[in-house]
C-alpha cells in the first residue's frame, strides 16, 4: 500500500531534550516536506526536499533541522525543543506535479 | 509573496444542498497549481481536487468541482449534494509548478453539514 509513515504519532517531552520525528515513504517520490499545523494558522511549511541531499527552507524553519540521505526517508530533528514547537506535524511526499500525499500526523507536546 | 486567503472560518449547509467554499490567492508565478484538501476530525489530510493555472476547464472530481477564475485569482471549491461525512476542515493551497515544493496553505474553512 502506498503510504507516508510518520513516527511517533504522539509524543510528550520536555524542553531541551533532542527529538527526531521520522518520515518514510514507499512511493519512490522525489519531493518530501514537513509542515506544522496550529489552530487558526492552517499548515505552514517547515522544510522541503526536492531530492536526496537537496533541502530548502519553508516558511517556518527556525528551531528545526532535516536531512535527506536516502530517497525514502526525511526525518525532522528538533535539537532543543521549546514549548512554542508544540504542534501537529505532517510529513508529505509527491512525484512530479502530483498532489502531496500526507502522513497521518505527529502530535508533539513540549512541556 | 505568495498568499492564500480563505475568508470563511465556518460554514453550515443542509444535507443534499450544494455549498461553495471561497479561496483567493496571490502569486507572481506564471505557472502554479491550486489544491483543495479535506481534514476530518480524525486529523488526516485528504487530497480532493487540483487545478493547474493553464488548465482551461474547471477541474471536477465526483461531487467536487473547482470554480477557477484566473483574472480574479479565485479558486472556490463547490461541493454538490452535501453529505454528513463532508463535515470537516477544508484547506485551499497553492504551489509553483517548477523547481519548488513550496506549498502555501490558507487558514481553512470548517464545514458543518446538518440533516
Amino acid at each position: 500500500e502506498a503510504q507516508v509513515t510518520q513516527n511517533p504519532r504522539y509524543l510528550i517531552t520536555v524542553t531541551g531534550k533532542k527529538l527526531t520525528v521520522t518520515c518514510s515513504q514507499n512511493m519512490n517520490h522525489e519531493y518530501m516536506s514537513w509542515y506544522r499545523q496550529d489552530p487558526g494558522l492552517g499548515l505552514r511549511q517547515i522544510y522541503y526536499s526536492m531530492n536526496v541531499e537537496v533541502t530548502d527552507k519553508g516558511d517556518v524553519p527556525e528551531g528545526y533541522k532535516v536531512s535527506r540521505k536516502e530517497k525514502r526517508n526525511f526525518p525532522l530533528i528538533l535539537e532543543s525543543p521549546s514549548p512554542n514547537q508544540t504542534s501537529l506535524y505532517f510529513c508529505a511526499s509527491r512525484a512530479g506535479n502530483q498532489p502531496q500525499h500526507f502522513g497521518d500526523g505527529t502530535r508533539l507536546s513540549i512541556l | 509573496a505568495q498568499k492564500i486567503t480563505q475568508t470563511q472560518p465556518g460554514m453550515f449547509v443542509q444535507e443534499k444542498e450544494a455549498v461553495t467554499l471561497d479561496c483567493t490567492y496571490d502569486t507572481s508565478d506564471q505557472s502554479y497549481g491550486l489544491f483543495w484538501y479535506k481534514q476530518p476530525s480524525s486529523g488526516e489530510m485528504i487530497f480532493l481536487i487540483y487545478q493547474g493555472s493553464y488548465d482551461e476547464q474547471n477541474a471536477t472530481e465526483g461531487r467536487y468541482s473547482l470554480n477557477f477564475q484566473k483574472a480574479r485569482k479565485s479558486a472556490n471549491l463547490v461541493i454538490s449534494a452535501s453529505q454528513l461525512g463532508d463535515s470537516a476542515m477544508y484547506f485551499c493551497a497553492m504551489r509553483g509548478l517548477y523547481n519548488t515544493d513550496k506549498l502555501i496553505f490558507g487558514t481553512g474553512t470548517r464545514l458543518q453539514v446538518f440533516p
